[in-house]
């Protein structure tokens, strides 16, 4: 059984400080990995997606792989009330099937 | 706005009714897929089309029966419903040769079975 693994949450932050939201995959073939948002009632918002190990940056997101550890993480610095919702982590088993697996999700509160 | 529409937004059926969910996709992908998400449970994979060809059943249930004429439109067909049936369904699109680009949501469609 293929897994995407994250803390439900909530997890709170004050405004202004760093957010960091992880996720553990099983499946060591996967091969890309996708952050999305999602607020209540809406559907999910791709924020950020990385294919290989290291850092990628956009904006006030930093995504982080590290396959050998089968971790990916999603860091949100100046965070803002904006940013409260539920953010998906997504992983593509690389089997050529077009099967991505999706986490359960972490709610995030930032207080203003 | 995605480029990835669906119709309806809301809809309440009975389990004896027939309905159908469609999906359009303006972003030129080739694949298109159904999700369900269910209340405080991950989103589930239901089907996946690629160029039109069914690459993906996720074992469901034979009362969803979905359909894919071409690249841009995908439809889900609904009949027998129950009320475990009750979900968020969202479509999505992607592009690349193995899906594994990132994939693009539509609004949903929020379905009540009564």
């Amino acid at each position: 059984q293929k897994e995407v693994e994250q803390n439900s949450g909530p997890l709170s932050v004050p405004e202004g400080a760093i957010a960091s939201l992880n996720c553990t995959y099983s499946d060591r073939g996967s091969q890309s990995f996708f952050w999305y948002r999602q607020y209540s009632g809406k559907s999910p918002e791709l924020i950020m997606f990385i294919y290989s190990n290291g850092d990628k940056e956009d904006g006030r997101f930093t995504a982080q792989l590290n396959k050998a550890s089968q971790y990916v993480s999603l860091l949100i610095r100046d965070s803002q009330p904006s940013d409260s919702a539920t953010y998906l982590c997504a992983v593509n088993i690389g089997t050529g099937g077009f099967k991505t697996i999706f986490g359960a999700g972490t709610r995030l509160f930032v207080k203003a | 706005e995605t480029g990835v529409t669906q119709t309806p937004r809301h809809l309440v059926m009975g389990m004896t009714n027939k309905k159908s969910l469609k999906c359009e996709q303006h972003l030129g992908h080739n694949a298109m897929y159904w999700y369900k998400q269910s209340a405080k449970k991950p989103l589930e994979l239901m089907f996946v089309y690629n160029f039109k060809e069914q690459t993906e059943n996720n074992s469901v249930p034979s009362r969803f029966s979905p359909e894919c004429p071409n690249s841009s439109h995908l439809f889900l067909h609904l009949h027998t419903l129950q009320p475990e049936d009750s979900a968020l369904y969202l479509c999505a699109s992607s592009s690349g040769p193995q899906g594994d680009y990132e994939q693009y949501f539509g609004p949903g469609t929020r379905l009540t079975v009564t």
